[in-house]
């Protein structure tokens, strides 16, 4: 069964720290797969998407890294800020109109 | 910049009630989908539409219907509300099949009574 299991659940940081999220997917086959940001109250937004062949991709602060061997995919926020605070969604296609989701990270930044 | 609109932000509805929400993209995006999304249990697909008239049942059709009779709209319709169907509901639209980017709407809280 496809699936897509994110980890910690939540997590609650300090401003200024850096903090990383897991996701681990059983999905084939394999198209991308996507990080999303999710502010309470509203729709997700991409923050980056990764193929088969890709290891790292940075946005600003946030860096993901995909190893396709383990199946394993990590969120990486530097430098939390308040703003910061939301759900990550971590998304994967199986290129078709097929998007497995996960359940998401609920994060936390406390000033 | 990509737009997805969805009609209301809240909604209140009683039990029996019939219901429409719907989604307006403006990017002539080929690929539509309703999603509604529960605590601790991430988005699930109701459906997908990939043109205009044709639709595809997703994971958790029961209880809804769908209508695309123009590019830019989706509609989702619940024929007969239940409690069971309180949820917020996220439509998106995507380029093209094959993993493209979906965008999302701002979503519709939907609270049936």
């Amino acid at each position: 069964k496809n699936q897509v299991e994110q980890s910690p659940q939540s997590l609650i940081i300090l401003e200024g720290k850096n903090c990383t999220l897991q996701c681990n997917y059983t999905v084939s086959p394999f198209s991308n797969l996507r990080w999303y940001k999710q502010d309470t109250g509203r729709g997700p937004v991409s923050l980056t998407i990764m193929t088969f062949s890709e290891n790292t991709k940075s946005n600003g602060r946030y860096t993901a890294t995909l190893d396709a061997d383990t199946k394993q995919s990590s969120l990486h926020i530097t430098a939390s800020q308040l703003s910061d605070s939301a759900s990550y969604i971590c998304v994967v296609s199986e290129g078709t109109y097929k998007y497995i989701f996960g359940t998401g990270t609920r994060l936390k930044v406390l000033a | 910049d990509v737009k997805v609109t969805q009609s209301s932000r809240y909604l209140v509805k009683r039990t029996g009630e019939k219901v429409f929400l719907e989604c307006v993209q403006d990017m002539d995006h080929e690929n539509m989908f309703w999603y509604r999304q529960d605590p601790g249990l991430g988005l699930r697909l109701i459906y997908f539409s990939y043109d205009v008239k044709m639709k595809e049942k997703g994971d958790i059709p029961e209880g809804y219907s769908v209508s695309r009779e123009k590019k830019e709209r989706f509609s989702l319709i619940l024929e007969s509300a239940s409690t069971n169907q309180t949820s917020m509901y996220l439509c998106a639209s995507s380029l093209l099949q094959g993993g493209y980017e979906q965008y999302f709407g701002p979503g519709t809280r939907l609270t049936v009574t």
